[in-house]
């Protein structure tokens, strides 16, 4: 079936440093979600992306949807505390249009 | 989000016991979706609903039953709990145009 996985599983940073999280789906996907789980909250939403080599800015945060639609990033560009959290990918199904998550990376960020 | 809420937060159980979850939205939203967490494996899909009418399994289906009793009610059953289905649960909506999930704020469920 298909799987979606993401790389780092933890991200320690000083504040002020880049953070990348990329996320790679053994199939194509019809577009892909980011989502942001504070510690002991529950995932929010913040971006979908539907189009080949799409990218979409906020702010400090850049999502990038790779060419042939198997992959994704997040960049976060100098970091603050109130980054921390787990970020999520989760990428569409064509077939069942169901949306299967990454595995998730925890962003830690130092003061 | 407070558009979405689940029943109970906090549950602690014994194997074979049955229990549900609920899930209950005012936002309106056709599809609902339970998910599962566990440290390590992000979030599993179990169940979705489309509509009333429809009920699909996820990646995680076997030892959990739904039900839609309304648009805006999905309850999720466990109807023997064994201790690996100690976890983090979340209900969350969608519309069919704006594709973004809510969640709701979780159920913690452990299984002795």
């Amino acid at each position: 079936g298909q799987q979606v996985m993401q790389i780092p599983q933890y991200q320690h940073v000083q504040e002020g440093e880049d953070f990348t999280t990329y996320c790679n789906s053994s199939t194509t996907l019809s577009n892909i979600q980011w989502y942001k789980q504070r510690p002991g909250g529950h995932p929010v939403f913040l971006i979908q992306l539907v189009k080949s080599g799409e990218v979409k800015k906020q702010k400090r945060l850049t999502f990038q949807f790779g060419e042939a639609k198997k992959n994704s990033s997040l960049h976060i560009t100098a970091t603050q505390t109130t980054d921390v959290g787990t970020y999520f990918c989760a990428g569409q199904d064509s077939g069942t249009y169901k949306y299967i998550f990454g595995t998730g990376t925890r962003l830690k960020v130092l003061a | 989000d407070a558009d979405v809420t689940q029943t109970p937060r906090n549950r602690i159980t014994k194997t074979g016991k049955r229990i549900m979850l609920e899930c209950s939205q005012t936002k309106g939203h056709d599809r609902m979706y339970w998910y599962r967490q566990d440290p390590g494996l992000g979030l599993r899909l179990i169940y979705y609903s489309f509509d009333v009418k429809d009920i699909n399994k996820g990646e995680i289906s076997d030892g959990y039953s739904v039900s839609r009793q309304a648009q805006a009610k999905f309850s999720l059953s466990l109807e023997s709990a064994i201790p690996n289905q100690t976890a983090l649960y979340f209900c969350a909506t969608s519309d069919l145009i704006e594709d973004e999930q809510f969640f709701g704020p979780g159920t913690r469920l452990t299984v002795l």
